[in-house]
């Protein structure tokens, strides 16, 4: 199947500071999708593009869907310590929520306070 | 309250011995999806389901069944289950808009099961 790449696999950073993380593919998707696990719970819908070039913003967070269709990207601005967590991303080829989807390995955040 | 509830949450049992985690949504959502996520991994899709009856496989289905007689329940079979089956066990439900009058797309992870087969 399909396979995204998610880098980087885990981030240290100290609270105010910005995130950035990517996940890149070797195919298109029609949609992205953003999540946060925080341990023992399911993951929580942070953002979903669906167009090339779109740019999502949900509070302190941006999402970028890749021109190539092959990539997302999602920053944090000003972490807080809540912010603690694992993200992910998931590519689809179908609408939102219908078909298969295709999930990184994650990207697991630290903030120090 | 948009829920998707799972059982059992937790679950040890014997290789060989059939198990059925069962899931359940109350949006009115068409479409469901059955994950495994294992450590270090992101979730792997092993069943969905865009409408009742309608299923299909995701990218690791073997070893699994589902069915989809109900709108809101989506339950995951394990005929024979084997230790390579011990996972964490995600169940979600979303729903597309218009995208009009403020209306989104919408998606909920049930809470997860943790299965153990010894």
């Amino acid at each position: 199947g399909q396979q995204l790449n998610q880098s980087p696999q885990s981030m240290f950073i100290q609270e105010g500071e910005d995130v950035s993380m990517n996940c890149t593919s070797s195919s298109i998707f029609n949609t992205w999708l953003w999540y946060k696990q925080d341990p023992g719970e399911g993951p929580v819908l942070l953002i979903a593009l669906y167009k090339a070039g779109e740019l999502t913003s949900n509070g302190r967070l941006t999402a970028q869907f890749g021109t190539t269709r092959k990539d997302s990207f999602l920053n944090i601005s000003a972490s807080i310590p809540s912010d603690v967590g694992i993200y992910f991303c998931a590519g689809q080829l179908r609408n939102f929520g219908a078909g298969k989807s295709t999930f990184g390995d994650g990207t697991t955040l630290t903030v120090k306070p | 309250e948009a829920q998707v509830t799972q059982n059992p949450r937790y679950l040890i049992t014997v290789t060989g011995k059939k198990l059925t985690v069962t899931c359940s949504q109350n949006m009115n959502h068409e479409y469901m999806s059955w994950y495994r996520q294992d450590p270090g991994l992101g979730l792997r899709q092993i069943y969905y389901s865009m409408n009742v009856e309608v299923t299909d496989k995701g990218d690791v289905p073997e070893g699994y069944k589902v069915s989809r007689k109900e709108k809101r329940n989506f339950p995951l079979i394990l005929e024979s289950p084997s230790p390579n089956q011990t996972s964490l066990y995600f169940c979600a439900s979303s729903s597309t808009s218009n995208h009009q009058d403020g209306d989104q797309d919408t998606q909920y992870f049930g809470p997860g099961t943790r299965l153990l087969v010894l």
